[in-house]
């Protein structure tokens, strides 16, 4: 299985603060067809995951332009240019160049 | 908008049945794969299965494999996940998932399976 560790675990921020986590993978993340699998998820309190970043650095609908993504073949990062109190929760990255599909541990986000 | 509205989680025996339900909405549901995820309460995340547009081609995680099964009513708009002989380890909050080229775009707001006696 493909193994994607996510490093903090934890990370408290001060708003207006950048954030940054990194995911690194046991085995490139990167397709025959040039896509790279690797995804970011939030997880907000009490909610369900949602979708941030694809492929690498590609904002999903309606995500800020302060989540940036950057990296490529096993080393991913995400970054918050300027945390807000909205962004607490967990961070997980997820890889689908093979099955199973796996997550990160996860990083949970904390306002100082 | 889309909406993906899990149902069918509760309480079970161990080694017993249970039928997750999923009702989608929003997005032309028959045109995309669907897939189901799990969590323990308040730890990670695992993926459990995917099946695609027309339900013939299906895959699951290891420790689901010949217990599990995935399946959709297209005309229903329905993602199910049938299963059987559940164990402790099964208790987690499962949810519904919308794929969109390899990457999971949408999750249903989750039902929780608990499986104790």
């Amino acid at each position: 299985d493909v193994a994607l560790t996510q490093t903090p675990l934890s990370l408290s921020v001060t708003p207006g603060q950048p954030a940054s986590i990194s995911c690194k993978s046991s085995q490139s993340l990167l397709h025959s067809d040039g896509r790279t699998s690797l995804f970011w998820y939030l997880q907000k309190p009490g909610q369900s995951p949602q979708l941030l970043i694809y492929e690498i650095s590609n904002r999903f609908s309606g995500v800020p332009d302060r989540f940036g993504g950057s990296g490529s073949g096993t080393d991913f990062t995400l970054k918050i240019s300027r945390v807000e109190a909205e962004d607490v929760g967990v961070y997980y990255c997820m890889q689908t160049i093979q099955l199973p599909w796996t997550f990160g541990q996860g990083t949970k986000v904390e306002i100082k | 908008e889309v909406q993906l509205v899990e149902s069918g989680g509760g309480l079970v025996q161990p080694g017993g049945s249970l039928r997750l339900s999923c009702e989608a909405s929003g997005f032309t549901f028959s045109s995309y794969w669907m897939g189901w995820v799990r969590q323990t309460p308040g730890k990670g995340l695992e993926w459990v299965a995917n099946i695609n547009q027309d339900g013939n081609e299906e895959y699951y995680v290891d420790s689901v494999k010949g217990r599990f099964t995935v399946s959709r009513d297209n005309a229903r708009n329905s993602l199910y996940l049938q299963m059987n002989s559940l164990r402790a380890e099964d208790t987690d909050v499962y949810y519904c998932t919308k794929l969109d080229y390899r990457r999971i775009d949408y999750w249903g707001q989750g039902t929780l399976v608990t499986v104790s006696s």
